[in-house]
């Protein structure tokens, strides 16, 4: 079975441009969660969707930062505008959705903002 | 708000050795939690998944314990090998959430 799969793995780019990170889920995982990582703060949530509805995006840094999931086998994330401070590592992952269902994790965008 | 913490932040050892990694958390009211592993450049992989229900939990040579009354779980590695060399994070699931709360991990070493 494919595992999560984000896209790019990586991106450089410069303040004020819009960045997009995509994640496809594991096939029937109904739960989709974005991370990001820093050295500084470890492994934070952003945000979770169930059944491709966004449930808590209490972690969403600001504004500049959204996600959307319009169908069960795809999500974004996007910056905009991208400032440096948003370097980091995102990561996508998905369960299916049952508390007692451990979350499996992509790869990872590594993220760079000049 | 849950908080958990992983000691120590790295740990080196010949290769051979059995070691335990702690990991403890503030809130008791937890679903379960998780170990994983994760290798330079790449994503989380999940190793052992404790329901709070249980006291323990073997992959392999991975004993991971729960003692969920203290806040406390143990990630036991038998007869550790260079390729088990990565950074080592735990995780749990508040009661009545999907989230997950890391901890900062435990960057191991085996030296062959």
């Amino acid at each position: 079975d494919a595992g999560v799969i984000q896209s790019p793995r990586h991106e450089v780019t410069e303040m004020g441009q819009e960045v997009t990170l995509r994640c496809k889920p594991i096939s029937g995982h109904n739960s989709l969660f974005w991370y990001r990582q820093t050295m500084m703060r470890g492994l934070e949530l952003l945000i979770y969707f169930n059944n491709n509805v966004p449930i808590d995006d209490s972690g969403m840094p600001e504004d500049r930062f959204s996600a959307k999931m319009p169908n069960a086998s795809f999500s974004t994330l996007k910056i905009q505008p991208s400032e440096p401070r948003d370097s980091a590592v995102y990561f996508c992952a998905s369960s299916f959705g049952q508390v007692y269902q451990p979350q499996h994790f992509g790869d990872g965008t590594r993220l760079s903002i000049l | 708000k849950q908080e958990v913490t992983q000691i120590p932040a790295a740990l080196s050892v010949p290769e051979g050795e059995n070691l335990v990694l702690n990991c403890s958390f503030t809130d008791s009211a937890i679903y379960n939690l998780q170990w994983f592993r994760q290798d330079p450049g790449k994503g989380l992989t999940s190793l052992l998944l404790i329901q709070s229900s249980q006291r323990e939990q073997t992959s392999g040579r991975l004993n991971a314990s729960l003692d969920k009354s203290s806040g406390r779980s143990t990630l036991y590695i038998a007869a550790s090998q260079p390729g088990d060399s990565a950074t080592y994070l735990c995780a749990v699931r508040p009661t009545g959430s999907e989230k997950l709360v890391f901890g900062k991990g435990t960057k191991l070493t085996v030296n062959p």
